[in-house]
């Protein structure tokens, strides 16, 4: 599976925008960036996901660079209940898909 | 309604008992995941089922058993319990066929601890 890269940890305050960047330079063609977050105590929770083109959705922004060698998870006005730890992830399989998780970006919010 | 649920929410045992862990899912979804939480919170698959049938069995040892009675239910009984399987076990499910766009859905998660 190809390998992403991302911040150990960042900090936002409340109701500002907030952008995590995830790197993936040997991301395949074929391969959807998938993005999931993990709030505490909380099993992982599906955000957003892209193939070449910035999707919106209720949660997120995605933002793909044109290379597609990076993304950008964009929260429009962070929330203390967005304070979580927020994994980048690579798909391109088949039916027998799975999630590699790495280690994700801590994202702490503070007012 | 809770979309995966899994029990028990918190499981405390010796080593060397032997213990099940229980998912459901009512999302309509046919295939099913048991992932593992460790100390260094890093979460990584274990097993996945789709339609009853195993898939994915990521070199876990045999201790491990999952079984799936029907597609709404993924069950992981574990025999001999070791110090090291004290983790979080973590259900999700996924409708198959949408391949690279499919999404996963997880449960709250299972606390295991081996004394």
């Amino acid at each position: 599976d190809a390998k992403t890269t991302q911040p150990n940890s960042m900090e936002s305050n409340e109701e500002e925008p907030v952008h995590l960047p995830c790197n993936h330079s040997t991301i395949s063609g074929t391969d959807y960036i998938h993005w999931y977050r993990q709030l505490p105590s909380q099993g992982p929770e599906y955000v957003i996901h892209g193939l070449t083109s910035n999707v919106n959705n209720r949660m997120a922004s995605l933002a793909i660079a044109e290379d597609r060698k990076s993304s950008t998870l964009i929260l429009h006005r962070a929330t203390l209940r967005d304070a979580a730890v927020y994994y980048c992830i690579l798909k391109n399989t088949g039916t027998a898909s799975k999630l590699t998780f790495g280690t994700g970006t801590r994202l702490q919010v503070t007012l | 309604d809770t979309a995966v649920s899994q029990t028990p929410k918190y499981l405390v045992t010796q080593m060397g008992n032997d213990k099940s862990i229980k998912c459901e899912q009512n999302l309509g979804h046919d295939t099913m995941y048991w992932y593992k939480q460790d100390s260094k919170k890093f979460l990584k698959i274990m097993f996945s089922y789709n339609n009853k049938e195993l898939i994915i069995n990521e070199t876990v040892p045999n201790r491990f058993s999952p079984k799936s009675p029907d597609k709404a239910h993924l069950n992981l009984h574990i025999n001999s319990l070791e110090l090291g399987d004290s983790a979080v076990y973590f259900c999700a499910s996924s409708q198959a066929g949408r391949g690279r766009r499919e999404t996963q859905y997880f449960g709250p998660g299972t606390r295991l601890l081996v004394l």
